[in-house]
């Protein structure tokens, strides 16, 4: 069955360093989400990508995150720098098309602590 | 701006009992889709049902049903005879489709079941 692969599974950083997930779609999905999840709490969406291009990122904190997807397929989110704040899963998943009904497809997330 | 409400932290119920998750939503658009995730404690987030807006029958999926009261904005997921296995949290949906392509989920802040022997 595919999946969505992300990695690390795991990443623990101090605060102030630079940070970054990987997150790559199932082949041939258009739309890729990165979610947030604080612990204890729903995921609530950062960004969202239609092939390279945003479609949304009105959650995302621009001073200090970044979410690229250069070629369509893999992306890429990055934290610069890191705050206690941002410990939490982040979660990626993706979905075949931008519109009506579809099955969302997550990753098993990374889990960030930062000390 | 869309909101969903999930009002139990936690629920704790005897196998092979039927159980109900409950969930309201809030939301101005016409279209939409309701759904329900169940997250183990290794994380991922596991699709169980789906109901859309305009859907005249109550979604079922093997031992999930959905139990979608329009007119209420509830959408409260029952689980037939539990097992030890559901236990996990549980989060409620929602997705606009009010169009512009963003199409990103709105979750509750989940409930948090444990099925006990």
């Amino acid at each position: 069955e595919a999946e969505v692969a992300q990695s690390p599974r795991y990443k623990i950083t101090e605060k102030s360093q630079a940070v970054a997930f990987w997150c790559d779609p199932i082949s041939g999905h258009a739309t890729l989400y990165w979610y947030r999840q604080i612990l204890g709490q729903g995921p609530e969406l950062l960004v969202q990508f239609q092939d390279e291009s945003v479609v949304d990122d009105s959650q995302l904190p621009k001073d200090r995150f970044s979410a690229e997807r250069l070629k369509g397929v893999d992306s890429t989110l990055k934290i610069q720098p890191a705050e206690l704040g941002d410990s939490a899963m982040y979660l990626c998943a993706s979905s075949p098309v931008a519109t009506g009904f579809y099955g969302y497809t997550f990753g098993s997330g990374t889990r960030l602590t930062v000390v | 701006a869309q909101k969903i409400t999930q009002t139990q932290p936690g629920m704790f119920v005897q196998e092979k009992e039927a159980v109900t998750l409950d969930c309201t939503y809030d939301t101005s658009d016409q279209s939409y889709g309701l759904f329900w995730y169940k997250q183990p404690s290794s994380g991922e987030m596991i699709f169980l049902i789906y109901q859309g807006s305009y859907d005249e029958q109550n979604a079922t999926e093997g031992r999930y049903s959905l139990n979608f009261q329009k007119a209420r904005k509830s959408a409260n997921l029952v689980i037939s005879a539990s097992q030890l296995g559901d236990s996990a949290m549980y989060f409620c949906a929602m997705r606009s489709f009010s169009g512009g392509g963003a199409d990103g989920l709105t979750f509750g802040k989940g409930t948090h079941l444990i099925i006990q022997p």
